[in-house]
């Protein structure tokens, strides 16, 4: 089945480390996307690439690194430099009009 | 700016209730626009969409008319389910910047009880 996915599912940081949340597809999206979701609020990009070893930043990208090395993944790195990392973390790709999103992991710091 | 605004919730109805969830836009240009449902613990899905104005988007029993006139997508479903009880994303789309943003609404979560 095409789709994509994040793991782990649940992540616990301790303050100061960095931690990497994983994203992969095999839709065969060249465009893909990182977004936040904090409790009653609507999703904040924070990064998109549009194709392989390209990313750009986004609305709330302050915190956090991206790479794009392969076209099926796109790893997010919530550094220490992130003063609140605690939310809910979704992936998308880009298809024909509308993004598709992965089932997400939630970061907590500890 | 762009920007989506919906209904704020939570909107609590009875099985089989009629449901109306109001979403309204602000946008340069001709986006697409989207409602996408998230259960609790998992990521969105995407319930239905409209490309074009008039153009009406429907699944699973909702469905959503994208009226220019008025800037309005707002969302319905005649008979309501229990399993129906999510929280809805109302958003629009643009290619703007050299790539389609994604701009969501803060969500609207439905509680149906039996």
């Amino acid at each position: 089945d095409g789709g994509i996915t994040q793991s782990p599912k649940y992540l616990f940081r301790k303050e100061g480390q960095n931690v990497t949340l994983s994203c992969e597809q095999n839709l065969n999206h060249d465009a893909m996307y990182w977004y936040r979701q904090d409790p009653g609020q609507g999703l904040r990009l924070i990064y998109y690439s549009q194709i392989v070893n390209d990313f750009q930043k986004g609305d709330i990208a302050e915190g956090y690194s991206v790479s794009r090395e392969k076209k099926e993944s796109f790893p997010l790195t919530v550094t220490s430099a992130q003063k609140n990392p605690t939310a809910f973390y979704l992936c998308a790709s880009q298809g024909y009009n509308e993004q598709f999103f992965g089932p997400g992991t939630r970061l907590t710091v500890l | 700016g762009n920007s989506v605004t919906q209904m704020e919730g939570p909107v609590t109805l009875s099985e089989e209730a009629f449901l109306t969830i109001n979403c309204t836009y602000t946008a340069t240009g001709y986006p697409s626009l989207f409602w996408y449902v998230q259960y609790p613990g998992e990521g969105l899905q995407l319930l239905l969409k409209a490309t074009k104005a008039d153009d009406k988007g429907s699944n699973k029993g909702f469905e959503a008319t994208y009226r220019k006139e008025t800037t309005s997508f707002h969302l319905e479903k005649g008979s309501v389910q229990v399993s129906d009880s999510a929280v809805y994303f109302c958003a629009l789309t643009l290619f703007s910047g050299g790539y389609n943003k994604l701009i969501f609404g803060a969500g609207t979560r439905l509680a149906v009880h039996p």
